[in-house]
C-alpha cells in the first residue's frame, strides 16, 4: 500500500458526460500528478500541483482540468467525454515537486466511456 | 524531442536465467530517473531513483545503473514472482516522461 488514496476504483458513464476523480497524497506530501494510462499509449503524464499551486503541465487535453485544495487533496474533472477517454488515471504524490524526488501511486481510478 | 524508449518490450526468462532491461532517454535538465514496476490493473511501484552517470542501487535481485544516455535493470536469478512490466520514467524540470515498459515474464 504506496498510502495514496483514489476514489471511485470503477467510474462507467457515457459520452458526453462529466466526471471527477479524486486523490488524497501520502500524508506529508505536497505534490500530486495525474497520469493517464491506455493500452496504446502508456503512461502519459497529465499535470503536477505542488503545495495548491499547477506546477508543470503535460499532455493535458481542454476538456479535462484539475485542482488541488487546501488540504492538499486533488480532484481531476474530465468533461464532455469521448469513447478514447476510457483507461486508468493514476494519481501519484511526492514529497517536493521538482527535484527528482520519487512518486508513489494510487491504485487507479477505471474510466470506461460508453 | 525529449523521449524515453525502452527494451525489449517483451522478455520471457526461465527461473534463475539473469538478464538486463534497457531504457535509452534524451531528454534536458534530468533531475532525475526512475525505475517502477507494475502489476496488471494496479498502480506502478517505485523500485529506485539515479540522479547521475556511474551511480548504481541495488534491492534484492534487483540492480539499476545509470549513464549519459541509458540505464540499465538487472535482473539477478528471477524468480516468478519478478514477472511484471517494469517502467522507466525521466523527469525533467518541468516533466515526466515514462517509457513504454518492459513486459517480464519468469517462467517456473
Amino acid at each position: 500500500d504506496s498510502g495514496v488514496t483514489q476514489t471511485p476504483k470503477h467510474l462507467i458513464t457515457a459520452t458526453g458526460q462529466r466526471v471527477t476523480l479524486r486523490c488524497s497524497p501520502r500524508s506529508g506530501d505536497l505534490s500530486v500528478y495525474w497520469y493517464q494510462q491506455s493500452l496504446d499509449q502508456g503512461l502519459q503524464f497529465l499535470i503536477q500541483y505542488y503545495n495548491g499551486e499547477e506546477r508543470a503541465k503535460g499532455n493535458i487535453l481542454e476538456r479535462f482540468s484539475a485542482q488541488q485544495f487546501p488540504d492538499l487533496h486533488s480532484e481531476l474533472n474530465l468533461s464532455s467525454l469521448e469513447l478514447g477517454d476510457s483507461a486508468l488515471y493514476f494519481c501519484a504524490s511526492s514529497v517536493e515537486g521538482g527535484h527528482g524526488n520519487e512518486q508513489f501511486f494510487g491504485p487507479g481510478t477505471r474510466l470506461t466511456v460508453l | 524531442e525529449d523521449q524515453v524508449t525502452q527494451s525489449p518490450e517483451a522478455l520471457r526468462l526461465q527461473e534463475g536465467e539473469s538478464s538486463s532491461l534497457n531504457c535509452s532517454y534524451t531528454v534536458s535538465g534530468l533531475r532525475g530517473l526512475f525505475w517502477y514496476r507494475q502489476d496488471p490493473g494496479k498502480g506502478p511501484e517505485f523500485l529506485f531513483t539515479l540522479y547521475s552517470a556511474g551511480e548504481e542501487k541495488e534491492k534484492e535481485r534487483l540492480k539499476a545503473t545509470l549513464t549519459k544516455k541509458e540505464s540499465f535493470l538487472h535482473i539477478t536469478a528471477p524468480k516468478p514472482e519478478d514477472s511484471a512490466t517494469y517502467l522507466c520514467a525521466v523527469q525533467a524540470y518541468d516533466k515526466v516522461i515514462f517509457g513504454p515498459g518492459t513486459s517480464l515474464s519468469v517462467i517456473p
